[in-house]
C-alpha cells in the first residue's frame, strides 16, 4: 500500500484555469504538508495542517489554497494558473510526537504541474 | 531562522571507493537532522535522521551520517559507492517544534561504473 498518495502524477494545463492537487497519507499521521521543487530541484514548504488546522502558511499567493476534509487528505486547489507555478508538488505528512516535536517527514510522489 | 548549505551541486565517485555528501546546518536550539534521496521523476525517499544520542547514524541502503555539533556539520557517507546510489540528495533540517522543514540546495550524486 502507497504511505503517501498524489493525483494527479501529471497536469498539463493553460494559463488561467484552475486545477487540483490531491493528496492522501495512510500512515495515521496527524501533520500534512504542501512543498514545491523548481526547475532547479530547490524545495520550498508550502502549506502544513495539523488535524486540520492551518499551521505554516509561508508566503504563497492567495491563488493557492489548501484545504484539509480530514487528517488523512490535503488538498491543494490553484486558481488562475500562471507560467511560474509550474513545478513539481509534493505532498507530506508525518505525526507530532511527545513535546510538540515533530518525526519524519514521508514524501508522495509528486505531481508535475505544466501551465502552457 | 534555520538554514541547510549543501556546498557541493555535484558530486562524482568511481564506483566501489567511499563517498561523502556535505551539509552544514544553521538552526536555534537543538537540531533535528534528516537526509533523503530523490531519484528521478520520483518523490523522496527518507534515508536517516539524527534527534539525539550516538553521533553516527546509520539508514538505509548501507548510508550513514555523523553529526559534528561543533563543525554544525551532518554529511552523509558510504563506504563503498554504488552505480545506483546515483540520485539527487538532500540534506533538511528543523529545530523539533519548528514544524518547517528546511531543505538544502540538494547534491546530485554521480556514481561511475
Amino acid at each position: 500500500d502507497t504511505a503517501v498518495s498524489q493525483t494527479p502524477k501529471y497536469l498539463v494545463t493553460q494559463m488561467g484555469n484552475d486545477k487540483s492537487i490531491k493528496c492522501e497519507q495512510n500512515l495515521g499521521h496527524d501533520t500534512m504538508y504542501w512543498y514545491k521543487q523548481d526547475s532547479k530541484k530547490f524545495l520550498k514548504i508550502m502549506f502544513s495542517y495539523n488535524n486540520k488546522e492551518l499551521i505554516i502558511n509561508e508566503t504563497v499567493p492567495n491563488r493557492f489554497s489548501p484545504k484539509s476534509p480530514d487528517k488523512a487528505h490535503l488538498n491543494l486547489h490553484i486558481n488562475s494558473l500562471e507560467l511560474g507555478d509550474s513545478a513539481v508538488y509534493f505532498c507530506a505528512s508525518s505525526q507530532v510526537v511527545r513535546g510538540g516535536n515533530t518525526d519524519t517527514q514521508y514524501f508522495g510522489p509528486g505531481t508535475r504541474l505544466t501551465v502552457l | 531562522a534555520q538554514s541547510v548549505a549543501q556546498p557541493e551541486d555535484q558530486v562524482n565517485v568511481a564506483e566501489g571507493n567511499p563517498l561523502t555528501v556535505k551539509c552544514t546546518y544553521s538552526v536555534s536550539g537543538n537540531p533535528y537532522l534528516f537526509w533523503y534521496v530523490q531519484y528521478p521523476n520520483r518523490g523522496l525517499q527518507f534515508l536517516l535522521k539524527y534527534i539525539t544520542g550516538d553521533n553516527l547514524v546509520k539508514g538505509s541502503y548501507g548510508f550513514e551520517a555523523e553529526f559534528n555539533k561543533s563543525q554544525t556539520s551532518f554529511h552523509l557517507k558510504k563506504p563503498s559507492a554504488l552505480v545506483s546510489d546515483s540520485a539527487l540528495y538532500f540534506c533538511a533540517v528543523h529545530s523539533g517544534s519548528a514544524r518547517q522543514l528546511t531543505f538544502g540546495s540538494g547534491t546530485q550524486l554521480t556514481v561511475l561504473p
